[in-house]
């Protein structure tokens, strides 16, 4: 298997629910990403971590919680949200830009609804 | 901070047409820029990356320009078929050794056939 690849492609959870999503990237990248992307918003960075390091935590509700294990694997780990949560929950990886173009590659999306 | 914007933010255009779509950015400060493709509910698939010293890069019918002194990059579509029809998306990243790619809210293509 190759790219990024993220399960469950959908999900519905009620607002007190726990549930993860899953990021798996098999192009030997350091950097991975969690974007958010709502109706008529740009994509809205969540988290970045590089070599299971978090460099980048864009304010975001602790209700969502990051984990990354390792470089190729990334979790997004969802407590008590809101309907305003619902999205397409989106993943991504990237070489590190200093030793390479830094070229962003995605995987497919977590569509989410909160009920 | 920087901001990305991208005009028209839809586009109806018959077959067969030459295109522009068009991305701003207001901090010429870039290390690089992207062009994706996104289809209705999946993931972005990158088209094009243009380095911050690159002028244009072109795959198949698509070429990017890079003018990074007036903040504007442009992707041409030629020949358009229904097929190109999709959310087109820019984003750039900034050089300051953060890894925040900051994205515009994308251009809706329809090509009609």
């Amino acid at each position: 298997e190759t790219g990024v690849t993220q399960t469950p492609r959908h999900l519905v959870m009620g607002m007190t629910n726990k549930k993860s999503l899953k990021c798996e990237q098999h192009l030997g990248h350091n950097a991975m990403y969690w974007y958010k992307q709502s109706a008529k918003k740009p994509l809205e960075l969540m988290f970045v971590y590089n070599f299971k390091e978090q460099t980048e935590n864009n304010s975001v509700p602790s209700r969502f919680s990051p984990e990354c294990p390792n470089s190729s694997h990334l979790f997004l780990h969802l407590h008590t949200l809101q309907p305003e949560d619902s999205a397409l929950y989106l993943c991504a990886s990237s070489p590190w830009p200093g030793f390479d173009t830094g070229e962003l590659f995605f995987g497919e999306g977590s569509r989410l609804t909160v009920l | 901070k920087q901001e990305v914007t991208q005009i028209p933010a839809a586009l109806s255009v018959p077959e067969g047409e030459n295109l522009v779509l068009n991305c701003s950015f207001t901090d010429s400060a870039i290390y690089n820029l992207q062009w994706f493709r996104q289809d209705p509910g999946k993931g972005l698939t990158s088209l094009l990356l243009i380095q911050s010293s690159q002028r244009e890069q072109t795959s198949g019918r698509l070429n990017a320009s890079l003018d990074k002194s007036s903040g504007r990059s442009t992707l041409y579509i030629a020949a358009s078929q229904p097929g190109d029809s999709a959310t087109y998306l820019c984003a750039v990243k900034g050089t300051s050794g953060t890894y925040k790619y900051i994205f515009g809210t994308g251009t809706r293509l329809k090509v009609l056939a």
